[in-house]
């Protein structure tokens, strides 16, 4: 089955400074790579996600890059705000085989913005 | 409100005892899934169901157990707690048959066994 590891497990960054949060699959059969914000006693949401077909996309301070040769892809976090502050998980999946599209997730990133 | 809902919110369970998450969604989702949430080690599937009428086993599935009677529901059983399964437990949906936009969660359910 699918592995997912993240890097790191604890991150603390100045806000207004960028933050990179890193994460490997094992099964290149994998096509779907979401990223979730999840906040103190929350649940946690959807907030960017990528295809395999593509290898970057942004929405505003948010950008993910997927590299499919090196099965890893990276959350990006520009201009930290403190409303970052939170933990994060990636996730990977195979849309394509139905049945078998069940989100793996990486062990999470605990994001801290200091002010 | 569309979205999917859990209950409890949160239990404290005596060892031994039965127990049965709620989760129902009015989304319409076909998949549906549960997921445990341990300090450091992520979530983690416990079962999940493709479409109602069928269920599969997840990473950690052992001491529980699931039913998809109907494409709403998905009920999570406790058949005799243990102190190794407390945990938050988080219900999740998804619309597969579309190739999905990831996963929408239920706001979780905080068990205890004591």
């Amino acid at each position: 089955g699918e592995n997912v590891e993240q890097h790191p497990s604890t991150l603390s960054v100045q806000e207004g400074d960028s933050a990179v949060i890193k994460c490997t699959y094992s099964d290149s059969a994998s096509n779907y790579f979401p990223w979730y914000k999840q906040e103190l006693g929350k649940r946690p949401q959807l907030i960017i996600d990528i295809r395999s077909n593509v290898g970057e996309k942004k929405d505003q301070r948010i950008a993910v890059t997927l590299n499919k040769t090196a099965k890893h892809f990276s959350l990006h976090i520009t201009e930290t705000q403190p409303e970052d502050s939170a933990v994060y998980f990636c996730a990977a999946s195979n849309e394509r085989n139905f049945g078998n599209e069940k989100l793996t997730f990486g062990t999470g990133t605990r994001l801290t913005i200091i002010p | 409100i569309a979205g999917i809902t859990q209950a409890p919110t949160s239990q404290i369970l005596a060892a031994g005892r039965r127990m049965t998450l709620r989760c129902t969604q009015d989304m319409r989702h076909n998949a549906m899934y549960w997921y445990r949430q341990d300090l450091g080690l992520g979530l983690r599937l416990i079962h999940y169901s493709n479409t109602a009428g069928t269920t599969g086993k997840g990473e950690v599935p052992d001491g529980y157990s699931v039913s998809r009677a109907n494409t709403d529901d998905f009920p999570l059983t406790l058949a005799s707690a243990v102190p190794s399964q407390t945990s938050v437990y988080f219900c999740a949906s998804s619309d597969s048959r579309q190739g999905g936009y990831g996963y929408t969660f239920g706001s979780g359910t905080r068990l205890t066994v004591v």
